[in-house]
């Protein structure tokens, strides 16, 4: 099955210091990837969508300047967290959709987990 | 805007006994519907879906889920459970006359199954 590569899996930071977080699809090409995240004991929200070679679509209330994606290739996506906050403390979970693929699922990394200290 | 929705926090159930998780959506026209896993600290693992055909949906580890369109549900089940099963699990719509292609995710049904 398809392979989503997601790094680093725990962080830690100071606040103020930007963090970058790297999403690979490692057997197929992925056009599109969507970055999510999850509180404890809570759903995931959906933060952007990814297209590789423009422009990131983020969802209400996501600061793009602040969550800077950058899709450079059809295999990754990169999420960098600039100028942290102890509130952007989470877990940070990419997903990727095969291109081409009509069905629908998305394949899931492993997730990151960032703590701002 | 399509949405699921997961009515029950944590499901509880015995080894061996059969589970259901349960799952509701919100779409207007036919949905596409998925259900995903979660272990502590991890990814989402991808379980089944539906698009369309046979109503009754056959995924990994033996789980199967039934789409009910009069009901809008799509619960998830097992017929057996085994405590390796516990972890929290997703239902998922995406609306495929939306343009886009991200899922919606409900919030989550932690599944405990004990020895």
């Amino acid at each position: 099955g398809a392979v989503v590569s997601q790094h680093p899996s725990r962080v830690i930071c100071k606040s103020g210091t930007s963090v970058k977080i790297e999403c690979r699809s490692l057997d197929f090409q992925a056009t599109t990837m969507f970055w999510y995240r999850q509180f404890p004991k809570q759903s995931l929200m959906l933060m952007a969508t990814s297209n590789e070679g423009s422009k990131a679509t983020y969802e209400q209330g996501v600061e793009k300047d602040k969550f800077l994606i950058n899709h450079a290739s059809l295999t990754l996506s990169t999420l960098t967290v600039t100028s942290a906050h102890p509130e952007d403390s989470s877990f940070y979970i990419c997903s990727a959709r095969v291109a081409g693929g009509r069905t629908g699922e998305l394949f899931f990394g492993e997730g990151s987990r960032l703590t701002v200290l | 805007a399509q949405s699921v929705a997961q009515p029950e926090d944590q499901v509880n159930v015995a080894e061996g006994n059969p589970l259901t998780v349960k799952c509701t959506y919100s779409v207007s026209g036919n949905p596409y519907l998925f259900w995903y896993v979660q272990y502590p600290n991890r990814g989402l693992q991808f379980l089944l879906k539906y698009i369309t055909g046979d109503n009754l949906v056959k995924g990994s580890y033996g789980f199967e889920a039934e789409f009910n369109k009069s009901q809008t549900s799509f619960h998830l089940k097992k017929p057996s459970a085994l405590v390796s099963d516990s972890a929290l699990y997703f239902c998922a719509v995406r609306d495929p006359q939306g343009s886009g292609y991200a899922l919606n995710f409900g919030k989550g049904t932690s599944l405990l199954v004990t020895p």
